[in-house]
């Protein structure tokens, strides 16, 4: 039951690099979104994807890109990483959007230094 | 703007004691999530309450949604060990841009 899963779990950047957070799921969701986690800010949306092929601002969407490659898969990247976004980044799947019980990865933990 | 506020931010309860986590927001409700976060891992569900008035519980956790559907709370009995970590409640205003989520409440569980 592997739900979704998100790589890698631990990332360490320099400011200007760019990086890709990969995030799957195998529950056959509609929905996936992108969330940010930074204590005292809570979790923030950044961009979700109602269903395949679309994709749409969150929250706190800038210095940042997501591509819905296929329904399983959704990708998060950096393009130019600043310290501000260091974070926990987490993914989640629901099968039709927020009605329904929103599912999570692991989580990745990013450094910008 | 929308807002959800959740309280109290901490909480340091004495093992075996009851406690309430309490969650308020600015508008009325489609529905409202209560999960729980283990430290360094991802989110659980833990209920959904969509209704005025209703209740939900699973095992010693119980969940109310108020009949206004601004306001709810989530009661532990008798805490354990296994109940620390962190709370989030997370809001359904009716969109589709995913839930909102509170600012959690981190509990500790004293022996």
């Amino acid at each position: 039951n592997a739900g979704v899963t998100q790589t890698p779990k631990f990332q360490v950047l320099k400011t200007g690099q760019s990086m890709t957070l990969q995030c799957a799921q195998d529950m056959n969701h509609n929905s996936m979104y992108w969330y940010r986690q930074d204590p005292g800010m809570g979790l923030r949306l950044i961009y979700y994807s109602a269903s395949e092929g679309t994709t749409d601002k969150g929250e706190v969407p800038n210095g940042y890109n997501v591509s819905r490659l296929n329904k399983r898969e959704f990708s998060l990247r950096l393009e130019s990483a600043a310290p501000s976004q260091t974070s926990v980044y987490f993914c989640a799947s629901s099968q039709g959007g927020v009605q329904e019980k929103l599912f999570f990865g692991s989580g990745t933990q990013l450094s910008v230094l | 703007s929308q807002e959800l506020e959740q309280s109290p931010q901490s909480l340091i309860v004495q093992e075996g004691k009851n406690l309430t986590i309490n969650c308020t927001s600015s508008k009325t409700l489609y529905g409202l999530y209560w999960y729980k976060q283990k430290y360094g891992e991802g989110l659980i569900f833990l209920m959904m309450l969509q209704k005025g008035g209703e209740e939900k519980s699973h095992e010693k956790i119980t969940a109310k949604l108020d009949e206004k559907k601004q306001q709810s709370s989530l009661h532990i009995t008798a805490s354990q060990p296994s109940h620390a970590g962190i709370y989030l409640c997370g809001a359904d205003w009716g969109g589709a841009d995913g839930l909102t989520f509170g600012k959690g409440t981190h509990l500790i569980i004293q022996p």
